[in-house]
């Protein structure tokens, strides 16, 4: 749908920290929640997604949980560095569809 | 090894003047769609392509029109650029409907004058 929330808008850690990015949506149908990675000046690359008929997927560093109940899904990185640092996008979609929309983004800045 | 090709990367245009911005894909993918990112805001869906057939999005100003001749080409034309319409202009694209990775372009940054 198009209702997605996401907080904070800016996050700063200390290397090696973990960061959390949470996102909440609306829409009943949305069936599939990717997270979107941005670099300055470059293009959304997908890190991590996840669809509704599982509560946690993880990647390594990343994982995403997801409460269908509560209709938030969250963004967790464990033992950041300075390279995650980035803009992160939530988004909610229906996957049959492929399209998305995605949350406001958050500023991480993960300091050495 | 580009897979999505936007261009110009930079694009110039005077206010109310018609531009048209473009993207090609070598990965044979169904589906493509272009998005509004204004500056620290979220890429804004503004219509997609499911082969031939044109999605356009409720809030899509009319003034945004799309074209797609082929699988591998797709273009946003903007037939009277306004200076609210400055923006970076995204393409991307995906396999197909299903929850397929959507891969971006580098984007098309566009300033009216």
């Amino acid at each position: 749908g198009e209702n997605v929330e996401q907080h904070p808008s800016t996050l700063s850690v200390q290397e090696g920290d973990s960061a959390v990015i949470k996102c909440t949506y609306s829409d009943s149908a949305s069936n599939y929640f990717p997270w979107y990675k941005q670099e300055l000046g470059k293009r959304p690359q997908l890190i991590i997604d996840i669809r509704s008929n599982v509560g946690e997927k993880k990647d390594q560093r990343i994982a995403v949980t997801l409460n269908k109940t509560a209709k938030h899904f969250s963004l967790h990185i464990t033992e950041t560095q300075p390279e995650d640092s980035a803009v992160y996008f939530c988004a909610d979609g229906e996957y049959n569809f492929n399209k998305f929309y995605f949350g406001s983004g958050t500023k991480l800045n993960v300091k050495p | 090894d580009a897979m999505v090709i936007q261009n110009p990367r930079y694009q110039v245009t005077q206010f109310g003047k018609p531009v048209t911005l473009s993207c090609s894909q070598t990965l044979n993918h169904n589906v493509m769609y272009w998005y509004q990112q204004k500056s620290s805001q979220a890429p804004k869906l503004l219509f997609h392509y499911y082969d031939k057939d044109f999605n356009n999005e409720a809030d899509t100003p009319d003034n945004f029109q799309s074209r797609r001749p082929n699988t591998s080409f797709c273009f946003l034309d903007i037939r009277s650029p306004g200076l609210g319409d400055a923006a970076m202009y995204l393409c991307a694209t995906s396999r197909d409907r299903g929850n397929y990775e959507q891969y971006f372009g580098p984007g098309t940054r566009l300033t009216v004058t």
